[in-house]
């Protein structure tokens, strides 16, 4: 039973425009969000969290929106560059720092 | 360096033969997590360290994963009896406390033919 999902296994963006990565969760126990940014053949770099007391946390071009209700959480990044083409990883924990599930992951490309 | 290191990076093995994977964690990381990840899925939780002790390792698949931390810096994990089915990117990432997001290592690609 996936507790962190990612139902788009691949986004195409153009440069410049938005991207906008969705994430969906089950475990109303998770207070902890995080999304990490993977290139080929490296580990997984942490790129922006949010609490759950928080519904949104904005890092320069990188924003987390966190929806509660929904258990929904999204990732907005803008403008898209082809540098930020890499997968994307949401993450959940019921502690900050401590044992993360993870959802599938998107693969993002952003094209020049 | 300043990153979690992991090695080797590329590991095959035959089926049957033990094996062991190394991580340094970030100087000072109290924390240190081992995660497992096949191909197109995303990082599942093995184990956790926080100093020595390890205080969960609910996700270790079998009998076969021991993983260890004994003076709470370096850490092994260590398969026995490889099946094919162990193959995988093994991931060691390490953080200060709960309060702190993990560091990644590159991770250890383990083949088993």
């Amino acid at each position: 039973d996936q507790q962190v999902k990612q139902n788009s296994p691949s986004l195409s963006v153009q440069e410049g425009r938005i991207s906008i990565l969705n994430c969906d969760y089950t475990n109303s126990m998770f207070d902890y969000f995080l999304w990490y940014k993977k290139y080929p053949a490296e580990g997984p770099t942490f790129l922006i969290s949010i609490s759950s007391i928080k519904d949104k946390n904005e890092d320069g071009r990188f924003t987390v929106f966190l929806n509660k209700s929904a258990k929904h959480l999204s990732l907005h990044i803008v403008p898209s560059q082809p540098g930020d083409s890499a997968v994307y990883f949401c993450a959940a924990s019921g502690n900050a720092g401590n044992m993360l599930t993870f959802g599938g992951g998107t693969r993002l490309m952003v094209k020049p | 360096g300043a990153g979690v290191s992991q090695s080797p990076r590329y590991k095959v093995a035959k089926r049957g033969q033990d094996v062991a994977l190394r991580c340094d964690p970030i100087s000072g990381h109290v924390s240190l997590f081992w995660y497992q990840q096949a191909l197109g899925q995303g990082p599942e939780f093995l184990t956790y360290f926080q100093n020595e002790a390890q205080l969960d390792k609910s996700g270790l698949p079998s009998d076969r994963f021991f993983a260890e931390r004994p003076e709470g810096s370096v850490s092994t994990l260590k398969i026995q009896r490889t099946q094919q089915e162990d193959s995988a990117v093994y991931l060691c990432a390490s953080s200060f406390g709960t309060d702190s997001p993990l560091h990644f290592g590159n991770g250890t690609r383990l083949t088993v033919t």
